[in-house]
This record gives structure tokens, sequence and C-alpha cells, in this order.
């Protein structure tokens, strides 16, 4: 199993500005998750970090959007950067076992709103 | 998208009864999970249901998956209020990468 801790927990955001999340594992992790969960909605995929490489973002973002690092085995950021109101979501960052689609641990999860 | 789709979208039930959630998805998959989210916090998992699996209890739930249907059910018995939350299943075809569904809001009404 793998404990993450995220933060911040909330955010309240003015237009145009970014936002760094952060995300400690009390492990080393492989692979990291960024998952992006907009209002009442279901996850979303945003991107996967391994260390050591670029992050692979998904289909519909990019990496000047929500530019991620990983520079160690046991942490990850993700920044959403010159934000609108539609970035306003629950970002939640997560880690998983070493097999094929294994079960996920996830953060507590980053509730942002844009103003 | 291989994005599951689950029934209900929203349930309200009596402590104590059964509630039971349903998911769709579109193609093959390894496995099929379940989590639990509470207002709209961090998920966690509740169950892996492997595609060569039938049938599978923890606790409280059981879940099946019918691979011909491409669809899995989650039963959650003798339902209490602290098990009001938001349950998605999820997905994958390979690797790491999950697809979820798009959720079930339980209420568990005393």
């Amino acid at each position: 199993s793998a404990v993450i801790s995220q933060k911040p927990s909330r955010d309240i955001c003015q237009r145009g500005t970014s936002l760094t999340i952060q995300c400690q594992v009390d492990s080393q992790v492989t692979m990291m998750f960024w998952y992006r969960q907009q209002p009442g909605q279901s996850l979303t995929l945003i991107a996967t970090a391994n260390q050591g490489s670029e992050a692979t973002y998904e289909s519909g973002f990019v990496i000047d959007k929500f530019p991620i690092s990983r520079p160690n085995l046991t942490f990850s950021t993700l920044t959403v950067s010159n934000m609108s109101p539609e970035d306003s979501s629950i970002y939640l960052c997560s880690t998983g076992g070493t097999g094929s689609g294994e079960k996920l641990f996830f953060g507590s999860g980053t509730q942002l709103s844009v103003l | 998208s291989q994005q599951g789709e689950e029934d209900p979208q929203a349930l309200s039930i009596q402590e104590g009864e059964n509630a039971t959630m349903n998911c769709s998805y579109k193609t093959s998959i390894n496995n099929l999970q379940w989590y639990r989210q509470n207002s709209g916090r961090g998920l966690v998992h509740l169950i892996l249901i492997r595609s060569n699996e039938r049938e599978k209890h923890s606790g409280r739930l059981r879940v099946t998956l019918d691979t011909s249907k491409k669809s899995s059910s989650l039963l959650i018995t003798a339902s209490r209020a602290a098990d009001t939350a938001s349950y998605f299943c999820a997905t994958t075809g390979g690797g790491n990468k999950l697809t979820f569904g798009t959720g079930t809001q339980l209420k568990v009404e005393l």
C-alpha cells in the first residue's frame, strides 16, 4: 500500500495565476498519475509522471498548461497554469501497484476554485 | 473512449437496505475495480475483480462481472449512513492506466 500526502487541500485563485499542487508518497513508486475531476463528473487522467523522464500527457492536456515535475521516486508536483474559471476542479494524484492495472492509491485531493 | 457508465446516477435508500449499482463498459478488460469517494475527496479502493472471475466478496460488498455483457454490479448489503458516498467503477485493458466510470451517488438515510 501507499499513503499519499497532497497539498493544498483547497485553494481559491484569481484568473491568470498559477497553482502548484504537491504530492508526497510514503514509499518509492515508479509511476504517479494526475487526475482532474470537474464538478459532478468522473475522473479524467491528465498525465502519467515517471521519475527521470518527461510526463506522458493524455489527449486534451498539454505540458504548457499542466507542467509536471517528478524529481524523485516519492514526490511529484502538478502546476495549473494561467488559470481560468474552467479549471475549477478537484485535482488528484495517485500511484498504483507494479502489476498491470492494479489498484490505485489516491491523495486526498485539491479542490481548486478559480474566480 | 472506454469510460464506463454507471446507473443509477443517484440512489437514496434507508439504513439497513441493500444498495445495487451497475457499471457498463465498452471494450475488453483485464480487470474491473470499484472505488468510493467521500465528499469530493480522494478515492478509496474497494474491490478488484479480474476478467476471468464472475463474483467476488469483501465484507458487505459483493461484486459480479459479466464480460459477455460488458457489465458489473456492486452490491452493498445492510447499508449504513457511513456508506453515503460516490461509487465509481474503473477498468483497465492493459498497463497501469485506469478509466473511470461516471459514478453513482449513494445516500443512506437514517
